[in-house]
């Protein structure tokens, strides 16, 4: 069975410029996380969605960054206007509904660079 | 607020040594502590989890080990092979219906051969 699916994994752009990351999460799961790691900070949750909600979204960072779960199958992280402090590596990962394993299951990350 | 402190942030161990690694919460309503492990260029991966009503889980190779006055818990990883380089990181959730994983900042461990 494939895992989670994240696109691209490699995203280099310029400040100022719009960058829109993929998460396929695993099929059935319904819950599914943003992730953002850095050195300095580690691994961050951004948000979290229950079966296609967001359900916190206290972590994201300001107003220019956004995300959305149209359907169980697909979600988007978006940065706009993108700035070199959002460099990180950023992790989607997804879970099946319970929180007597809270196994997450993370995608192999999208590594964005902002020059 | 760094609610999960872990320690320390890289570590050198000779093969067949043993691995400790450590964290310290502060909130009381943790109640799911799991260590997820991550190699380079892959996302982390669920390794092994406790819960506080018991003081100590093994896995093969792998001990986790609690102490719920303390606020701490650990990672022990036995006969340390080199295979087992990679970063290790500690995080904890709390009851109720919060589903929100927190995570230590990582060590890295290099089992030298």
């Amino acid at each position: 069975d494939a895992g989670v699916i994240q696109s691209p994994r490699h995203e280099v752009t310029e400040m100022g410029q719009e960058v829109t990351l993929r998460c396929k999460p695993i099929s059935g799961h319904d819950y599914l996380f943003w992730y953002r790691q850095t050195m300095m900070r580690g691994l961050e949750l951004l948000i979290y969605f229950n079966n296609n909600v967001p359900i916190d979204d206290s972590g994201m960072p300001e107003d220019r960054f956004s995300a959305k779960m149209p359907n169980a199958s697909f979600s988007t992280l978006k940065i706009q206007p993108s700035e070199p402090r959002d460099s990180a590596v950023y992790f989607c990962a997804s879970s099946l509904g319970t929180r007597n394993t809270g196994e997450l299951f993370f995608g192999e990350g999208s590594r964005l660079t902002v020059l | 607020q760094q609610q999960v402190k872990q320690s320390p942030q890289s570590l050198i161990v000779q093969k067949g040594g043993i691995s400790i690694i450590n964290c310290a919460y502060e909130n009381t309503a943790f109640d799911y502590f799991p260590w997820y492990q991550q190699f380079p260029g892959k996302g982390p991966a669920l390794l092994i989890a406790i819960r506080p009503d018991v003081s100590e889980k093994k896995e093969g190779r792998f001990t986790i080990s609690f102490n719920k006055s303390a606020k701490q818990f650990s990672l022990h990883i036995m006969d340390s092979q080199p295979g087992d380089s990679a970063t290790y990181f500690c995080a904890a959730m709390s009851g109720g219906s919060n589903y929100k994983l927190t995570f230590g900042k990582g060590t890295l461990l290099t089992v030298n051969p």
